[in-house]
């Protein structure tokens, strides 16, 4: 009864390479983000889908491309992966688009780039 | 734009003791606040949602307060014990917008 999923836990790839990560969420929320924590720990947000629309696109290389097929589901496809894309990604989902509200994280995606 | 820091960046006490947390932002035009607990290699986990118009938050153990004009907001656990040890992250949520800005976190370590 896991309520936000990510797949996989781990990804390693090389430089140049394309790869997907992907979220799914069962709490029945209409919101869904994507967030990136670097070596220093800091978090931040990259994208944000409310009802399959693109809400918040926080200046993110066009490397990065979000899908969202439907309100559960929201994919993350990297491009020509860099070294620097190096992170762990977090995927989250809330209800509501308009006023924050109470946020509910994955268990993130450690990418490595070699 | 929204900065926040979050002070200390580490903490390490003895089991039983109350202790305080502190996050402060730079834009004090929030709707909310939330306090959120990372464990390593996990993700996070929402502890206490305070809104603007509210002082305080508590649940259990926790207690958060928001200054929001001051732009601070504290988090306080009472009777600390070995499994609170993980990173507390604020990030408060600004108007208009499902937006979080995230403090770096303090990563806190209880000791038995």
């Amino acid at each position: 009864d896991t309520a936000v999923s990510q797949t996989p836990k781990y990804l390693v790839t090389q430089m140049g390479n394309d790869k997907s990560i992907k979220c799914e969420q069962n709490l029945g929320h209409d919101t869904m983000y994507w967030y990136k924590q670097d070596s220093k720990k800091f978090l931040k947000i990259m994208f944000s889908y409310n009802n399959k629309e693109l809400i918040i696109n926080e200046t993110v290389p066009n490397r990065f491309s979000p899908k969202s097929p439907d309100k559960a589901h929201l994919n993350l496809h990297i491009n020509s992966l860099e070294l620097g894309d190096s992170a762990v990604y977090f995927c989250a989902s809330s209800q509501g688009a308009a006023a924050p509200t109470r946020q509910y994280f994955g268990p993130g995606t450690r990418l490595t780039v070699t | 734009k929204q900065e926040v820091t979050q002070i200390p960046a580490a903490l390490s006490v003895p089991e039983g003791e109350n202790l305080v947390l502190n996050c402060s932002f730079t834009d004090s035009a929030i709707y909310n606040l939330q306090w959120f607990r990372q464990d390593p290699g996990k993700g996070l986990t929402s502890l206490l949602l305070i809104q603007s118009s509210q002082r305080e938050q508590t649940s259990g153990r926790l207690n958060a307060s928001l200054d929001k004009s001051s732009g601070r907001s504290t988090l306080y656990i009472a009777a600390s014990q070995p499994g609170d040890s993980a990173t507390y992250l604020c990030a408060p949520g600004l108007q208009g917008a499902q937006k979080l800005v995230f403090g770096q976190g303090t990563r806190l370590t209880i000791n038995p």
